[in-house]
């Protein structure tokens, strides 16, 4: 199993630009999150999905869009993107309740210039 | 609201034991976590601990938990310089939410 997934490691993005975060796993889990981490902080919850066709807002949801087609895939978008979006954002994955272990992806370096 | 708040930086010399604090202020807490992150990758699980629980003991990892002051500690018995890492503490609460700490940078110098 590779696990979570998540492409493209480093980016950087143009204010407005937009753009879209992979993330994928393959150990068939229900929930699937994503979390940014800003310099010196903790993970922030954006979004969250207990399955396919269903997602929820988490703590810091504003200038993101998620979707779940599939169990697999859990894509990030980012429309207009802003400076106070640089971060590192993280996708974590889990197997059935929300209190199970979640399994994180590597990370995605975002900056916004 | 919720908050979980962790001292930014600890130095410990190899062999040593490291004790990283975790305080929280959610009572409805169910489940508390340890998360280790190296450089460049995602969190690692370390351990959990049930809220009903005082310790849990995992090879070199032991977590006590103090409900009554809201405190969390990891100790990491005979440190190593692989050791070395942002370690994190976390609740997660009857909203079923997982609430992060800021993460204390562990440095165990040889």
């Amino acid at each position: 199993n590779a696990g979570v997934t998540q492409t493209p490691k480093f980016r950087i993005l143009k204010i407005g630009q937009s753009m879209t975060l992979q993330c994928t796993q393959d150990m068939n889990h229900n929930y699937m999150y994503w979390y940014r981490q800003d310099p010196g902080m903790g993970l922030k919850l954006i979004y969250y999905s207990v399955g396919a066709g269903i997602t929820d807002k988490g703590e810091v949801p504003n200038g993101y869009n998620v979707s779940r087609s599939t169990t697999e895939d859990f894509p990030l978008r980012l429309e207009l993107a802003a400076p106070s979006q640089t971060s590192v954002y993280f996708c974590a994955s889990s197997p059935a309740t929300r209190t199970d272990t979640q399994y994180f992806g590597p990370g995605t370096r975002l900056t916004v210039l | 609201g919720e908050d979980v708040e962790q001292s930014l930086f600890l130095s410990v010399r190899e062999g040593d034991s490291s004790v990283i604090n975790c305080t929280y202020t959610d009572s409805s807490s169910t489940y508390l976590y340890w998360y280790k992150q190296e450089p460049g990758a995602g969190l690692q699980l370390l351990t959990y601990i049930f809220s009903n629980m005082d310790m849990k003991q995992d090879q070199r990892l032991t977590v006590l938990l103090n409900k009554k002051d809201k405190h969390l500690s990891l100790r990491i018995a005979d440190t190593q310089t692989g050791d070395s890492a942002i370690y994190f503490c976390a609740e997660i609460n009857a909203g079923n939410m997982l609430t992060f700490g800021g993460g204390t940078r562990l440095m165990v110098k040889p």
